[in-house]
């Protein structure tokens, strides 16, 4: 049973355009989400994360959105560029506010065209 | 900066044969997480060390055991290897238990 669920396992954006990419969970314990990005033949490189008590968290081009009542995050990226083409993984974890061991969703490949 | 090392990048065994990954770190990073990713999955955790003891334990067959030694380098090894073990495992680092995760490149393991 999957508890965190990336549904699109693709999209494919424009140079300059906004990247959106989503993540639902099943299990209401979890109280830290983090994006990671894959690049082929590397391991996952962490991006940005949001605690359960916030509802937005911005980092330069990147924001995550969580919405707790809808058990869903997401991941804007303005402006995208060629270079953020890899694969996105949303990660939750519960350990009381921290982190603890993490459960991924399977990823969207994420496409930047020039 | 330095990045968690992960040796070997590449390994080949055949089925009941044993296999031994090896994590290093980020320095003063005190714990350790071991993840399994199988093809067209999602990395699955497998076990965790804070300060060289075992913290936490996820889907980690018997045939596997880890160890974190005084150096905070770890060791995941492998016995009875099966076909279905062939995958890439992580291995995250980071800097207090339940701090962010830092992970390696990952050891490719095929089972022949």
């Amino acid at each position: 049973d999957q508890q965190v669920k990336q549904n699109s396992p693709s999209l494919s954006v424009q140079e300059g355009r906004i990247s959106i990419l989503n993540c639902d969970y099943t299990n209401s314990m979890f109280d830290y989400f983090l994006w990671y990005k894959k690049y082929p033949a590397e391991g996952p490189t962490f991006l940005i994360s949001i605690s359960s008590i916030k509802d937005k968290n911005e980092d330069g081009r990147f924001t995550v959105f969580l919405n707790k009542s809808a058990k869903h995050l997401s991941l804007h990226i303005v402006p995208s560029q060629p270079g953020d083409s890899a694969v996105y993984f949303c990660a939750a974890s519960y350990h009381g506010g921290s982190q603890g061991n993490l459960i991924f969703g399977k990823g969207t490949k994420l496409s930047v065209k020039p | 900066a330095a990045g968690v090392i992960q040796s070997p990048r590449h390994l080949i065994k055949e089925k009941r044969e044993t296999a031994t990954l090896k994590c290093y770190p980020i320095p003063r990073h005190d714990t350790v997480y071991w993840y399994q990713q199988g093809p067209g999955q999602d990395p699955q955790f497998l076990i965790s060390f804070y300060e060289k003891m075992q913290s936490d334990k996820g889907s980690i067959p018997d045939r596997f055991s880890a160890q974190q030694f005084s150096d905070y380098h770890s060791e995941l090894n492998m016995s009875s290897l099966e076909l279905g073990d062939s995958a890439l495992y992580f291995c995250a680092s980071s800097p207090r238990e339940f701090g962010t995760q830092y992970f390696g490149p990952g050891t490719r393991l095929l089972v022949l």
